[in-house]
């Protein structure tokens, strides 16, 4: 079974703080992703990375960043949290099968930005 | 548009089918999923079907695909409290793509 791990289930982090939410899969995953989840608004993505060293912006990127420098692991960095970014964050990995490539997701983390 | 459309919430009563519909509007997409996602835990993969199936059927889950209407269904017979959860059906964005475009889910709830 695949397994999706995301560092931290819960974190709460202060208005501008640096703040690192840390994803690892063991599959051997090319392509890593990064959503949130926000009640009314569904899953919307942050950032993509389809190989190391690569990444993507997704629909929402402003005020995040990423950081892809082992195949298994895809961090997403959010340089001065703001209370906005408060949110569920998902992390998901698939293999580049272009055909039938069903994302598999971590268990999420919650953080809340005060 | 790349909108996959699902209503928001369902209730259903224990030992009833749910039946939870989803619309979308790539006609590339290539392959369909469902997810389920319980309270505070990721999205669980729950089934998938090709685009050139009109039905796949796994246990207590049939899903339905009507292409030309671009509609998805997925029924859950004999509904159980432990089905109660928020379920997404998402699309491929396009042929050969590896991102999926999710619906904002619908919740269902089962009453005992």
């Amino acid at each position: 079974d695949v397994k999706v791990t995301q560092s931290s289930r819960y974190l709460v982090k202060r208005t501008g703080e640096k703040v690192f939410l840390e994803c690892v899969q063991d599959m051997d995953h090319e392509n890593m992703f990064w959503y949130r989840q926000d009640p009314g608004l569904g899953l919307r993505l942050i950032y993509f990375s389809y190989d190391v060293k690569m990444k993507e912006k997704g629909d929402i990127p402003e005020g995040y960043s990423v950081s892809r420098e082992k195949k298994e692991r895809f961090s997403l960095i959010l340089e001065s949290a703001s209370t906005n970014q408060t949110s569920m964050y998902l992390c998901a990995s698939s293999f580049p099968d272009r055909d039938n490539s069903p994302l598999h997701f971590g268990n999420g983390t919650r953080l809340t930005v005060t | 548009g790349e909108d996959v459309e699902q209503s928001l919430f369902l209730s259903v009563r224990e030992g009833d089918s749910s039946v939870i519909n989803c619309t979308y509007t790539d006609s590339s997409s290539t392959y369909l999923y469902w997810y389920k996602q319980e309270p505070g835990a990721g999205l669980q993969l729950l089934t998938y079907i090709f685009s050139n199936m009109d039905m796949k059927q796994d246990q207590r889950l049939t899903v339905l695909l009507n292409k030309k209407d671009k509609h998805l269904s997925l029924r859950i017979a004999d509904t159980q409290t432990g089905d109660s959860a928020i379920y997404f059906c998402a699309e491929t964005k396009g042929a050969g793509s590896y991102q999926l475009t999710f619906g904002k889910g619908t919740k269902l709830s089962v009453i005992p």
